[in-house]
């Protein structure tokens, strides 16, 4: 069974970069036709879909975040990564790690970054 | 971009109601929308897909219908584990956009 899991700073400070990494275990992410994605949710509030990397390493960036945002696949270690430019403190949410072919069938438990000095 | 408004916000229904949540799409989308429920605390889960098809495992009172720009998701007989807040995504295209969710609690 495919699981995926997030890892990351817990706390990042305002202006700094945030880097996460989903892991994926029981499936590689070299084979099939499957969008990576990021996805975040605020405390409180709803999902916002960050973007995601196509197995064949094609890029799709929510526009709201396109100019800070990058996601590309490491296939050696069987994982994908988030980066994340300048932050403020309305980055701060969880955030999820998904696989799907547009739907999104696999989740990862999330991760919460808090941008705070 | 589409955007997807779903409604009611929010909602409470009685145990073994008949519910029904909506998604519109300011575009037409096809059939490709899918819905999540996310329990309290919990990772969000797919329920449909493609409009109308239910993931493996999910209940069968769970159903979902709609093309183009409307789409509903029912549950045909509301439980106590339905409480959860649901949300519906497009994925025709990027960006993919989720709507703002509808909680459903029991009255």
């Amino acid at each position: 069974q495919l699981q995926l899991q997030e890892s990351g700073p817990g706390l990042v400070k305002p202006s700094e970069t945030l880097s996460l990494t989903c892991t994926v275990s029981g499936g590689s992410i070299s084979y099939g036709s499957f969008y990576w994605t990021w996805i975040r949710q605020p405390a409180g509030k709803g999902l916002e879909w960050i973007g995601h990397i196509y197995t064949g390493g094609t890029t799709n960036y929510n526009p709201n975040l396109m100019s800070r945002v990058t996601i590309s696949l490491d296939t050696s270690e069987n994982r994908f990564s988030l980066n994340l430019t300048s932050l403020t403190a309305t980055d701060t949410a969880v955030y999820y790690c998904a696989r799907g072919t547009g739907d999104l069938d696999s989740w990862g438990q999330g991760t919460l970054v808090t941008v705070s000095s | 971009d589409i955007q997807m408004t779903q409604s009611p916000s929010s909602l409470s229904a009685s145990i073994g109601d008949r519910v029904t949540i909506t998604c519109r799409a300011s575009q037409g989308i096809g059939n490709y929308l899918a819905w999540y429920q996310q329990k309290p605390g919990k990772v969000p889960e797919l329920l449909i897909y493609a409009a109308f098809t239910l993931q493996s495992g999910v209940p069968s009172r769970f159903s979902g219908s709609g093309s183009g720009t409307d789409f509903v998701l029912t549950i045909s007989s509301l439980q106590p584990e339905d409480v959860a807040t649901y949300y519906c995504q497009k994925y025709d295209s990027p960006p993919w956009t989720f709507g703002q969710g509808t909680k459903v609690d029991i009255k």
